[in-house]
């Protein structure tokens, strides 16, 4: 069955650098692969979509890779501020959409 | 426009008693969807629902029933409550995978549920 792995440890950075997260996944080929932001006690937020044809996605601070022969896809935050300070979560379209068990970031002021 | 509700917020059960927990979308979403949250684990879907009077199992299904009696709610129960089902969880709905040029999921704030 898929697998999906996100950074186990959580990501403490200086505000103002770029945060870069990584989500790599087993068994699968998936057409896309999404992204969510999660703060404590909320639901996800969905963030952004990139699809299997895309090398790069981006949306204002944010920037999305997919690359499909090393399956992995990875999520920068650029400029990073203290409000980007969340749990992140990468999700693939299998038995509707299965996610990865996120990574946390703190940002530093 | 309130997006997903869930009610309860928390809830603390003891072994054996039931519950169910009401999700309510106001997007006329098709899809619905129950996940629970624990530690380390991510997300894991329990049921889904592709419409109105549908139900299918997901990952994690045994021990918990649904019903999607109307389109806008979608409810999960437990019959029997155990230890193992304390969790986080949350509720979700979508447009039809591909349709409306969006694949996104909208999530409720999730229920707290405690088995003692």
């Amino acid at each position: 069955s898929q697998k999906i792995e996100q950074n186990s440890e959580a990501l403490n950075i200086q505000e103002g650098k770029t945060a870069t997260l990584t989500c790599n996944y087993t068994n699968y080929s998936p057409a896309y692969l999404q992204w969510y932001r999660q703060d404590p006690g909320r639901g996800p937020v969905f963030l952004l979509l990139i699809r299997e044809n895309e090398k790069e996605k981006r949306k204002e601070r944010l920037k999305v890779t997919f690359d499909t022969t090393l399956k992995q896809s990875l999520f920068h935050i650029t400029a990073s501020q203290p409000a980007d300070s969340a749990t992140y979560l990468c999700a693939l379209p299998e038995n509707k959409l299965s996610f990865g068990a996120g990574t946390t970031v703190t940002v530093r002021a | 426009n309130a997006g997903v509700t869930q009610t309860p917020k928390f809830r603390v059960l003891k072994t054996g008693q039931s519950m169910t927990l009401l999700c309510a979308q106001d997007m006329n979403h098709e899809y619905m969807y129950w996940y629970r949250q624990d530690p380390g684990m991510g997300l894991r879907l329990i049921h889904y629902s592709v419409g109105e009077g549908t139900t299918a199992k997901g990952e994690v299904p045994d021990g918990y029933n649904v019903s999607r009696l109307k389109k806008q709610n979608f409810l999960l129960g437990l019959e029997s409550a155990a230890p193992s089902q304390t969790s986080v969880y949350f509720c979700a709905s979508s447009w039809i995978l591909g349709t409306h040029q969006t694949y996104e999921q909208y999530f409720g704030p999730g229920t707290r549920l405690t088995v003692t």
